[in-house]
């Protein structure tokens, strides 16, 4: 099945500071999402990506689909920005594959 | 509101003890999903079904089982033969595989303790 790979695992910034997360995945997807896993386990959808570059806020998000990776970069990052986040993909009439998430905690 | 309700929030079972877990839609989702999370991992497939009456395993299905007699409903039954039951439970919806916009969405999850 298809490969799903985020890095970095864990991330620490000061607060304002901006980052970039990635997911590179090994096959073609006809859905792609961004989540953030805030501290009570909400899973919050970010965005639903399969393609092409959306912003919302301090978060925005590009998918490079022919190249198999997506970015999603924060900006000047806040303390409730702290979490996990994931990336998922969809390939066909499969269900929404996981990668294992970054980790990412914001200090203040 | 729209969304995805799960209840309960905690469950304390005991080891031997059949257990389900509850998960509604108001939607108008066609397919349901269930995953399993252990502390510090991702998310893992237990079962989804794309339409009632009809689901189909994901990747650790052993030891679970699940029904789908409406649209709005996906219970999850864990039962005393899944070894390791202790973990973070989370149910999703979406529309059809088939339909060109297929997000997903999840519910705040079941924590689900044995003791």
């Amino acid at each position: 099945g298809i490969q799903v790979e985020q890095s970095p695992p864990d991330l620490i910034l000061q607060e304002g500071a901006n980052s970039t997360l990635r997911c590179n995945f090994s096959d073609s997807v006809n859905n792609l999402q961004w989540f953030h896993q805030n501290p009570w386990g909400q899973l919050i959808n970010l965005f639903y990506i399969p393609s092409g570059t959306k912003q919302n806020g301090r978060l925005s998000a590009t998918t490079v689909a022919t190249e198999r990776y997506s970015l999603l970069y924060i900006s000047s990052s806040q303390t409730t920005d702290s979490g996990v986040y994931f990336c998922a993909v969809k390939s066909g009439n499969t269900p929404l594959v996981f990668g294992k998430g970054t980790r990412l905690s914001v200090i203040a | 509101d729209g969304g995805i309700t799960q209840s309960p929030k905690y469950l304390f079972r005991k080891e031997g003890q059949n257990v389900t877990l509850s998960c509604e839609q108001n939607l108008n989702h066609d397919a349901m999903y269930w995953y399993r999370q252990d502390p510090g991992q991702g998310l893992r497939l237990i079962y989804y079904s794309q339409i009632v009456n009809d689901f189909q395993k994901g990747d650790i299905a052993e030891g679970y089982s699940v029904s789908r007699e409406k649209k709005e409903s996906f219970p999850l039954t864990v039962t005393s033969a899944q070894k390791n039951p202790t973990a973070f439970y989370l149910c999703a919806s979406s529309t059809a595989s088939g339909v060109s916009y297929n997000e997903q969405f999840f519910g705040p999850g079941t924590r689900l303790t044995v003791l």
